[in-house]
This record gives C-alpha cells, sequence and structure tokens, in this order.
C-alpha cells in the first residue's frame, strides 16, 4: 500500500483567508483524488486530481473555490479559497494503487474556519 | 440520489459478537467494492475488497457477502473486540477500482467490553 502524507494536520483560520493542503506519495501514482469529509457525515469528492492535465471537478465543487495543483506523479495541493465557516471540514486525499486499484487515503487535514 | 446506502447507522454490540453492516447499490456499472474502517482524527483506511466475480470474500475476522442479482453487499465482523469500535463506510466504483469511490454515509460500531 502508499504510504500518504498531508501538511499540515490541522489549521484554524480566519474567513475570507485561503488554505493551501499537501500531499505527499511515497510511490508515483497515476490517480489522485481530494475528498471533503463534514463534521460527522460521510466523504464527498471533490475532484480528481490528474499530472499533466486540468483537475476534474464534480457536482457543487469549482476551480475559483478549490484550485488543485499535480505538478508530478507523487504530490497535489489543494486549495480552499475565500474560506467561510461552511468550510470547516477534514480535506483527505486519496491515490489509487496499481496494479489492484486499492485505493488509499491520506491522514486528512482538520480545518476550522472562525 | 444517493448511490450506495449504508445501513444501520450505528450499532451498538457485546464483546465477542457479530456486527453486521448492509449496503445496496443502484449503479449496475459499480464493479469494485471496498470497506473502510476510521477511528476518530484519522484517515479512513481500507479493511477488505471485493470484486463481483466472488461471492464472499474472508480475512481475518472480516467477512464480504455480496449478492450481485439485488446489487446489495455486506460485512461481517466476528467475534468483534472493543478495538474494532470505529465508523465503517461503504463505497463502490467503477473500472475495477480506478474511478472515483462513492461511499455511504457510514456506521458507527461500539463494541462494549
Amino acid at each position: 500500500s502508499a504510504v500518504i502524507s498531508q501538511k499540515p494536520s490541522r489549521d484554524i483560520c480566519q474567513r475570507g483567508t485561503s488554505l493551501t493542503i499537501q500531499c505527499q506519495v511515497d510511490s508515483q501514482v497515476t490517480m489522485m483524488f481530494w475528498y471533503r469529509q463534514q463534521p460527522g457525515q460521510s466523504l464527498t469528492l471533490i475532484a480528481t486530481a490528474n499530472q499533466g492535465s486540468e483537475a476534474t471537478y464534480e457536482s457543487g465543487f469549482v476551480i475559483d473555490k478549490f484550485p488543485i495543483s499535480r505538478p508530478n506523479l507523487t504530490f497535489s495541493t489543494l486549495t480552499v479559497s475565500n474560506m467561510s465557516p461552511e468550510d470547516s471540514s477534514i480535506y483527505l486525499c486519496s491515490v489509487v494503487g496499481e496494479p489492484a486499484y486499492e485505493q488509499y487515503f491520506g491522514p486528512g487535514t482538520r480545518l476550522t474556519v472562525t | 440520489q444517493q448511490q450506495v446506502k449504508q445501513s444501520p447507522q450505528s450499532l451498538i454490540v457485546q464483546k465477542g459478537g457479530i456486527s453486521i453492516i448492509n449496503c445496496a447499490y443502484e449503479n449496475t456499472a459499480f464493479d469494485y467494492f471496498p470497506w473502510y474502517q476510521q477511528f476518530p482524527g484519522k484517515g479512513p483506511a481500507l479493511l477488505i475488497a471485493i470484486r463481483p466475480d466472488v461471492s464472499e470474500k474472508k480475512e481475518g475476522r472480516f467477512t464480504i457477502s455480496f449478492n450481485k442479482s439485488a446489487k446489495q453487499f455486506s460485512l461481517h465482523i466476528m467475534d468483534s473486540q472493543p478495538g474494532d469500535s470505529a465508523t465503517y463506510f461503504c463505497a463502490a466504483s467503477e473500472r475495477g477500482g480506478s474511478e472515483k469511490l462513492v461511499f455511504g454515509k457510514g456506521m458507527k460500531l461500539t463494541v462494549n467490553p
């Protein structure tokens, strides 16, 4: 299985500011995803981050709010822009391991917006 | 439209008992069905997964049962332990797991000593 790290692990931010979350994987992966988990809720996909092409966003999520970068096969960033208290969530990156196509998650970034 | 429905939402069992979590899906293109375990403050950890070519898969105390015609799958935790107390999510994906995961709402399991 892939070893995934995220930075920061948690942060408290003021509304109107932006936070960039980093995801680092210990091996090269093709597919990488960003999910959001609101307090006490399930996981919802924000976007698919693909190296060499623009991220693909799910319905309800837009690039201006959640810009994603994927400069190489081991690293990605998610920015939460112009934050509001409703953005308080856990943000998780995941990768698909090959050849078994099992999906592994990072430890998450717990964001609180005040 | 919720594509993966999970039940129950919570479950309390005694140590040594059997915990059963059920999931139903609608999209017949789903062909990969994993279960994740999440402890508070941690990311989800892959427990066990199944593909439609088998009806059951067992790993230690964890067993997935899969019913393709009914579009249902379930997780059985045998000899439940207090350390199993966590939130469990079922999920489904297309293309053998290489696509995004669609998650159920989760079930909080409490195993009393």
